[in-house]
């Protein structure tokens, strides 16, 4: 059964052109995360939300942002993607922030930016 | 950064148990020890976890030991499926940035029939 869903699996943009990555979850959990995965690199995180509170990454360039309008679905937006932001972008989610859990992921978007 | 390091490949026969080695030689009191692996082309999928008891599921068993600055992730038969990136992670037990999962690079472990 699935429980984190990506869509799509594969995107393609151009250099420039502002694109959405979307995340759903049938498990209920608080807490959203969306980590960027790029080649033969491990997972970073980009920011996460609990509930409806966002937490970015000191890191996280301001060309990626977040959107969840409700427990269930959150999105990535990369206003203005870059060659850099070719990427794997993967999405999880965990019941709680804090204490004893396991995060959730889902199969990844691949973004290719041409 | 990561706080543990592991070795960047091992490979392992089918069948036989696979031993991945960690060290977190500066882990505190209130952090947790976690294993993740990531099949090809797949999101990161949960192992097991443990803070300073041995722990067994079935999938694996992590074997800490008693100073907590190393562990150990056992596969008792491994398979072709379990070959994988294997990370190790140590997280603390609050929320706040302590609570992320900080990954390293990880072992890439290759079964080979």
């Amino acid at each position: 059964d699935a429980m984190v869903i990506q869509n799509p699996r594969y995107q393609v943009t151009q250099f420039g052109k502002p694109v959405t990555l979307s995340c759903s979850q049938t498990l209920n959990h608080n807490v959203m995360y969306w980590y960027q995965q790029k080649s033969s690199q491990a997972p970073k995180l980009l920011f996460h939300y609990y509930d409806k509170d966002f937490n970015n990454e000191a890191d996280t360039p301001d060309n990626f942002q977040s959107r969840r309008p409700n427990t269930s679905f959150c999105f990535l937006d990369i206003r203005s993607p870059g060659l850099g932001d070719a990427a794997m972008y993967l999405c999880a989610t965990s019941a709680r922030l804090a204490g004893v859990h396991e995060q959730f992921f889902g199969p990844g978007t691949r973004l290719t930016v041409l | 950064d990561a706080k543990t390091t592991q070795p960047p490949s091992m490979d392992c026969a089918e069948g036989r148990a696979a031993n991945l080695p960690c060290n977190h030689s500066t882990i505190s009191g209130n952090e947790y020890v976690y294993w993740y692996r990531q099949i090809h082309s797949q999101g990161p999928q949960y192992i097991i976890h443990g803070l300073k008891n041995n722990e067994t599921n079935e999938m694996a068993s992590l074997i800490i030991t008693e100073d907590r600055k190393s562990s150990t992730l056992i596969l008792p038969h491994a398979t072709l499926r379990d070959t994988a990136v294997y990370y190790c992670i140590v997280r603390g037990n609050y929320g706040g940035s302590q609570g992320n999962l900080i990954f390293g690079k990880g072992t890439k472990l290759s079964v080979k029939p």
